[in-house]
């Protein structure tokens, strides 16, 4: 099992709240992802990073916000939360070899009141 | 640009008999492909690469996929299905040109009944 830990696991919350997803993984991995899911449907990649203050958007417009002031550590933050923003969200990352598997977590479950 | 097609959103099996997941792709340099599995309210596990090398690649789980480059396929099979095989199955490509961002497939939904 890969060790990328992503917290809470659910979140039920009124619409206008500030929100972070947690992600922290202990691998010492350079890159990591947050995807966004829709149960059962594709992803959608939202921000990456590739190193310590280092972070792009991702391919699907967002408004959530990332940093990475560690290299183990890849908060997402939500600065006003709304009904659009319910969703799965996935956290990942992978090591330095550009061959190497992306490792997920167990993702946030998060519906927005 | 980088793209990987499955073309079938759900496949059907019955426990024992074999199956088969599509994958089709398309990158401008060499690929590097990737199978995943979902299980419900988790993330996704990796299963399986291709890299280089031989055509035929084994992943966890009794899991293999071919890469053909002419058809530029990598199918996932399976000799055996199991019911707890039944989830939700990613096929992903980056290529080595850029930077190594991985495009997902939509996913292929796999029943296997009793």
């Amino acid at each position: 099992e890969a060790d990328i830990y992503q917290t809470p696991r659910y979140l039920v919350i009124g619409t206008g709240k500030k929100i972070t997803l947690e992600c922290s993984q202990t691998m010492g991995h350079d890159k990591m992802y947050w995807y966004q899911q829709d149960p059962g449907m594709e992803l959608h990649l939202i921000h990456y990073s590739y190193g310590v203050n280092s972070t792009e958007k991702g391919d699907l417009s967002s408004e959530s916000t990332v940093s990475r002031i560690r290299t183990e550590h890849f908060p997402l933050t939500l600065e006003s939360a709304r009904p659009s923003h319910t969703s799965q969200y996935l956290c990942a990352s992978s090591g330095g070899q550009f061959n190497q598997p992306q490792h997920f977590g167990d993702g946030t479950r998060l519906s927005i009141l | 640009a980088q793209s990987v097609a499955q073309p079938e959103d759900q496949v059907n099996v019955a426990e024992g008999n074999p199956l088969t997941v599509k994958c089709t792709y398309s990158v401008s340099g060499n690929p590097y492909l990737f199978w995943y599995v979902q299980y419900p309210n988790r993330g996704l596990q990796f299963l399986l690469k291709y890299i280089t090398g031989d055509n035929l690649v084994k992943g966890s789980y009794g899991f293999e996929a071919e890469f053909n480059k002419s058809q530029t396929s990598f199918h996932l099979k399976k000799p055996s299905a199991l019911v707890s095989d039944s989830a939700l199955y990613f096929c992903a490509v980056r290529d080595d040109t850029g930077f190594q961002k991985l495009v997902f497939g939509t996913g292929t939904r796999l029943l296997v009944s009793p």
